[in-house]
């Protein structure tokens, strides 16, 4: 069954530096996406991409983020400045018709 | 803006239970609906979802869901579990014109022997 990938699977950071977060999405699905998981808290949506280019961002989704599509298998989620608060599980997703989002693994990213 | 409830944060049953989590959701307008199961250190796994049509959705492992309109509800049943379902279970909304998907805070399953 087609996977979305995410690597790395954690990483760990210091604060201020800046952080790049990769997945290869399902090969034949055209939309992309960024959630993140706090500990203890619900997914939050980030970020939503579609025909290179954002369609959708949530409050949270500040000029410290920033997504990329650099070639036609990759998509990274990019943090410039790392906050204590960014700390959390990062989770890409993707979706071709029908809205059968297909989730990745996860990036566990602490901050210290 | 979409909001999701999901009325129990912890669900602990014995093992060839039934089990039902419950989930509401409020949105002005209409919503496609799915459930997720995250096991531990794992990501996201969709075990159904509601699009139109029929209001009873099965899915995967045994487990199946009604949506509920009038009460603006999606509660995911399973009529007899067993251990390797123990996991957290994530009920989520999507605006039928937006791209965006709104999570619960998510009901952790624990299915004892």
């Amino acid at each position: 069954e087609p996977e979305v990938t995410q690597t790395p699977s954690h990483q760990v950071t210091q604060m201020g530096q800046e952080v790049i977060l990769r997945c290869v999405p399902i090969s034949n699905h055209l939309y992309f996406y960024w959630y993140r998981q706090i500990l203890g808290q619900k997914v939050e949506f980030l970020v939503s991409f579609y025909n290179n280019e954002i369609s959708e961002k949530s409050e949270i989704f500040d000029d410290q983020f920033s997504v990329e599509r650099p070639d036609g298998s990759n998509f990274t989620l990019k943090i410039r400045s790392t906050k204590l608060e960014d700390s959390a599980m990062y989770f890409c997703a993707s979706s071709g018709a029908g809205y059968g989002y297909t989730f990745g693994s996860g990036t566990r990213l602490t901050v210290v | 803006a979409q909001s999701v409830t999901q009325l129990d944060s912890q669900v602990p049953v014995f093992e060839e239970a039934p089990v039902e989590l419950r989930c509401n959701y409020s949105s002005s307008v209409s919503v496609y609906l799915f459930w997720y199961v995250q096991y531990p250190n794992q990501g996201l796994q969709l075990l159904l979802k509601y699009l139109s049509g029929s209001t009873l959705v099965k899915g995967i492992n045994g487990f199946e869901a009604e949506f509920n309109k009038s009460q603006t509800s999606f509660h995911l049943r399973k009529p007899s579990v067993h251990i390797s379902d123990t996991a957290e279970y994530f009920c989520a909304v999507l605006e039928t014109s937006g791209s965006r998907l709104t999570f619960g805070e998510g009901t952790q399953l624990t299915v004892n022997p």
